[in-house]
């Protein structure tokens, strides 16, 4: 089975912090997302990255960043956290896109807390 | 930018009803996706539909497709308890992310 790791659960962090969230997927995939996920609003997209060193912003850039270095590693940056970046955070991969928009497959996500 | 919006936002039904959940969108797919997150978890794949496919069925799921109407139909036949989660449709047109919709709020009771 595919499976999207994310290296935590839970989060707490105070404002003005540089926060880390990691994302592994071990089926090689060429595709990887971030999304957050905030109540009344659904998901939304904050970056992708569809080959290593490539990167493509997504619905809601700002304030994000993201770095991926190795296929099967994607990180997603809070450069100085907020507290309006208290969130579900979303880590996704999918193979290479041969027809267009393959499923996704999640991570269990990672709640953060910006105090 | 979100596209797909499901319908209802919540539904309450007693196990062994079928629950039925709609999805609308706004411009042209490739395919229509449904998928479930269980509570504070991620998002777990169920079915696929593509643009030229009308319905489809997995075990107890049945998708329909009416791109006419632009909208899209998820039906699950003899509720469990176990069925209780968040339903996401998700849709894109282009490109290599999916538009995800709000969701509806399953809750089966015994």
């Amino acid at each position: 089975d595919v499976k999207v790791t994310q290296s935590s659960r839970y989060l707490v962090k105070r404002t003005g912090e540089k926060v880390f969230l990691e994302c592994v997927q071990d089926m090689d995939h060429e595709n990887m997302f971030w999304y957050r996920q905030d109540p009344g609003l659904g998901l939304r997209l904050i970056y992708f990255s569809y080959d290593v060193k490539m990167k493509e912003k997504g619905d809601i850039p700002e304030g994000y960043s993201v770095s991926r270095e190795k296929k099967e590693r994607f990180s997603l940056i809070l450069e100085s956290a907020s507290t309006n970046q208290t969130s579900m955070y979303l880590c996704a991969s999918s193979p290479r896109i041969s027809t267009l928009n393959e499923k996704l497959f999640f991570g269990s996500g990672t709640q953060l807390s910006v105090l | 930018s979100q596209q797909g919006e499901e319908d209802p936002q919540a539904l309450s039904i007693q196990e062994g009803e079928n629950a039925t959940m709609n999805c609308s969108y706004k411009t042209s797919i490739n395919n229509l996706q449904w998928y479930r997150q269980n509570s504070g978890r991620g998002l777990v794949h169920l079915i696929l539909i593509r643009s030229n496919e009308r319905e489809k069925h997995s075990g107890r799921l049945r998708v329909t497709l009416d791109t006419s109407k632009k909208s899209s139909s998820l039906l699950i036949t003899a509720s469990r308890a176990a069925d209780t989660a968040s339903y996401f449709c998700a849709d894109t047109n282009s490109g290599y992310a999916l538009n995800f919709g709000k969701g509806t709020s399953l809750l089966v009771t015994p």
